[in-house]
């Protein structure tokens, strides 16, 4: 089946600019998340929906940084006004969303890769 | 979180067997051994998981130590496909354990 889907794939923007980026989780997934990778570093928790609310933004570097999910599925992150320190590799996953599942599986996208210059 | 301590890196030879290592002395007794991976320029992907008794599925299978401060995730027989760097994380059965956090893993190098 589809896995989790993400967009641009790859994404260069001059500083100052917004940018939108988009994800597509596994159907019938109600939780999702945003993460984000630097290079070198490890993986980096921004937010977390559970259907179209979003429980958790506590990652959220700063508020240059929005998420919304519409339709408890598609999501996008917007980063306003973008700075050279946002270089980095944004990630999505979903899971099932069962409460208390605490070993649920998350299904990562491919990642949007953003450099700004 | 406890911590887990991995090598930096491993090398092995195409279609021979891998063991990757993994620390944890200071794991809690509700505390699940993951295992995620990361293909280059790919999102991670879950390999396996347990709690105390050894596990296995299609890609991979997980031996836990009998105090459980240590673990090893066994490729059976590796291929090309499976270079990758190699994440070992505990998850909680409470508080936020939705955040999924990774250190800096074990790059493994399969050789043809």
């Amino acid at each position: 089946g589809a896995g989790v889907s993400q967009s641009p794939s790859n994404k260069v923007t001059e500083k100052g600019k917004d940018v939108e980026l988009r994800c597509d989780p596994i159907s019938g997934h109600t939780a999702l998340y945003w993460y984000r990778q630097s290079l070198g570093q490890g993986l980096e928790f921004l937010i977390y929906f559970q259907g179209n609310s979003a429980p958790d933004k506590s990652g959220l570097p700063s508020d240059r940084f929005s998420a919304e999910r519409t339709g408890g599925s598609v999501s996008t992150l917007t980063i306003q006004r973008t700075q050279q320190e946002d270089s980095a590799v944004y990630l999505c996953a979903s899971s099932l969303g069962t409460s208390g599942r605490y070993q649920e599986t998350q299904y990562f996208g491919p990642g949007t890769r953003l450099l700004v210059l | 979180d406890a911590k887990t301590t991995q090598p930096n890196s491993m090398e092995s030879n195409e279609e021979e067997p891998v063991h990757l290592p993994c620390n944890h002395s200071t794991i809690s007794g509700t505390d699940y051994i993951h295992w995620y991976r990361q293909l280059p320029s790919q999102g991670p992907e879950y390999v396996i998981h347990g709690l105390t008794s050894n596990v296995n599925n299609r890609m991979a299978s997980l031996a836990i130590a009998e105090d459980r401060k240590s673990s090893t995730l066994i490729l059976h027989r590796a291929t090309l496909r499976d270079a990758a760097v190699y994440y070992c994380i505990l998850r909680n059965s409470g508080g936020s354990n939705y955040k999924l956090t990774f250190g800096k893993g074990t790059l493994l190098t399969v050789n043809p």
